[in-house]
């Protein structure tokens, strides 16, 4: 199973909006309705800021939105603050109660 | 809250065997599948394994399949990785993971809250 392509990195300024894409195949982010997204800061644990697409769990902001497109997931970052700078990581289900994630794209705060 | 603790890492050379272990608390572990994913130095997250609730179902990616073994016991809130004919290209930071549903479905089975690692070093 091949690891999903993200962009290496993305950037903006306080407030502004950010998009990271995540392209897959029809074996997963196609396939599927369960792309989540994780934020890792360097040296700790990844935390899931969404779940299945679109869903943000309780205590994340909702400047955190997903979304999807055929072979290809989202994650905005709305109104973009700097405790935002962190590495992004989408992660699919991939059938046979297997998955597969993205290769991580760092999130810079200008 | 939801904790886990992972622990059985560290330097080991290329062919011998570890175990790792992942102590849960603030959930019904016995309710919940597990997974194990790990992250080499500098690169990206790699799943690993995941196991069902009860122990009966077991999934793996392709290059750990015959090496690694996931188990748990339910009476110790407790999963395992049992990881033998290790390699150079096993190194990596492993975390446990619990799946975000009840049971066993698709739908609830991607991985949500995780441990803080246990630094796996192959070398010789």
């Amino acid at each position: 199973q091949s690891a999903l392509t993200q962009p290496r990195s993305v950037s903006g300024s306080p407030g502004q909006s950010v998009t990271i894409s995540c392209t897959g195949s029809s074996s997963d982010v196609d396939g599927y309705d369960y792309v989540s997204w994780f934020q890792q800061y360097p040296g700790k644990a990844p935390k899931v800021m969404i779940y299945d697409v679109s869903k943000r769990p309780s205590g994340v902001p909702d400047r955190f939105s997903g979304s999807k497109s055929g072979d290809t997931a989202s994650l905005t970052i709305s109104g973009l603050q700097t405790e935002d700078e962190a590495e992004y990581y989408c992660c699919s289900y991939a059938g046979s109660y297997s998955f597969v994630f993205g290769t991580g794209t760092k999130v810079t705060v200008l | 809250q939801v904790h886990l603790v992972e622990s059985g890492g560290g330097v080991v050379q290329p062919g011998r065997s570890l175990r790792l272990s992942c102590a849960v608390s603030g959930f019904f572990f016995n309710n919940f599948g597990m997974h194990w994913v790990r992250q080499a130095p500098g690169k990206g997250l790699e799943w690993v394994a995941i196991l069902s609730y009860d122990g009966s179902k077991k999934y793996y990616t392709d290059s750990v399949k015959g090496r690694f073994t996931i188990s748990r016991d339910n009476s110790k809130n407790t999963v395992y990785l049992q990881m033998n004919s290790l390699r150079v290209d096993d190194t990596a930071m492993y975390y446990c993971a619990k799946a975000r549903g009840v049971l066993w479905f698709e739908s609830s089975l991607s991985p949500d809250y995780w441990g803080q690692g246990t630094l796996v070093t192959v070398s010789s």
